[in-house]
């Protein structure tokens, strides 16, 4: 059974600083996600990673994915108060790359203090 | 282009009733996926419709059903409500595995 496991699972962080989301999966995958939530609000698509040691950018985050080491990284650079929210990845079983079936992490919590 | 559609917003209901959701996904999008959101068990997958036949089911009870319609709009029917049904329930279309587009959810309360 595919698990996905994220840490740290709440991350109280100042602004300006640096930090570092983990996902862990238990077997092979084709594609990894990352998706926020705001407080109330539904999921939005940030990055899809398709390939080892893909790397992603946008504004202050960037995802990267060793499929090796069955990790994806979530890096937050120099954090702002709008960077708060929910922070999800989300795998989908090899093969099975073109359904809707994700399997996702419980969510990791980011909170950024002014 | 417009986004994923889910009526109603909210919905108030009491154990033993049934309940139909509804999801238009993106033009265009023929995969349509549903979830479940709770506080407990994080998001988990109910099931996936693609041109009107169901392509993959999570593990849920049979009292979870759904099925879509050659618009590719697609309905959820939960029957004998229970409690632990009160979720946040959201639709995502998908076109050629470039990944899920969330609808605002459904948020059902079982009182």
């Amino acid at each position: 059974e595919l698990k996905v496991e994220q840490n740290p699972l709440f991350l109280s962080m100042q602004e300006g600083k640096n930090y570092t989301i983990y996902c862990n999966y238990s077997t092979t995958s084709d594609r990894l996600y990352w998706y926020r939530q705001d407080p109330g609000k539904s999921l939005e698509s940030l990055f899809v990673l398709l390939s080892n040691g893909a790397v992603k950018q946008e504004g202050r985050l960037m995802a990267s994915l060793d499929t090796k080491a069955r990790l994806s990284t979530l890096h937050i650079t120099a954090a702002v108060h709008d960077l708060s929210a929910t922070y999800f990845c989300a795998v989908d079983l090899a093969g099975s790359s073109n359904t809707g079936k994700l399997i996702f992490g419980q969510g990791t919590t980011l909170q950024v203090k002014p | 282009k417009a986004g994923v559609t889910q009526t109603p917003r909210y919905l108030i209901k009491t154990r033993g009733q049934q309940v139909t959701l509804s999801c238009s996904p993106i033009s265009g999008h023929r995969s349509v996926s549903w979830y479940q959101q709770t506080p407990g068990q994080g998001l988990q997958f109910l099931f996936e419709y693609f041109s009107e036949t169901q392509r993959n089911k999570g593990n849920f009870p049979g009292r979870f059903s759904g099925r879509q319609f050659s618009n590719s709009r697609s309905e959820m029917n939960v029957s004998t409500l229970e409690l632990g049904d009160s979720a946040l329930y959201l639709c995502a279309s998908s076109y050629q595995g470039r990944g899920l587009f969330f609808g605002s959810g459904t948020q059902l309360s079982v009182l």
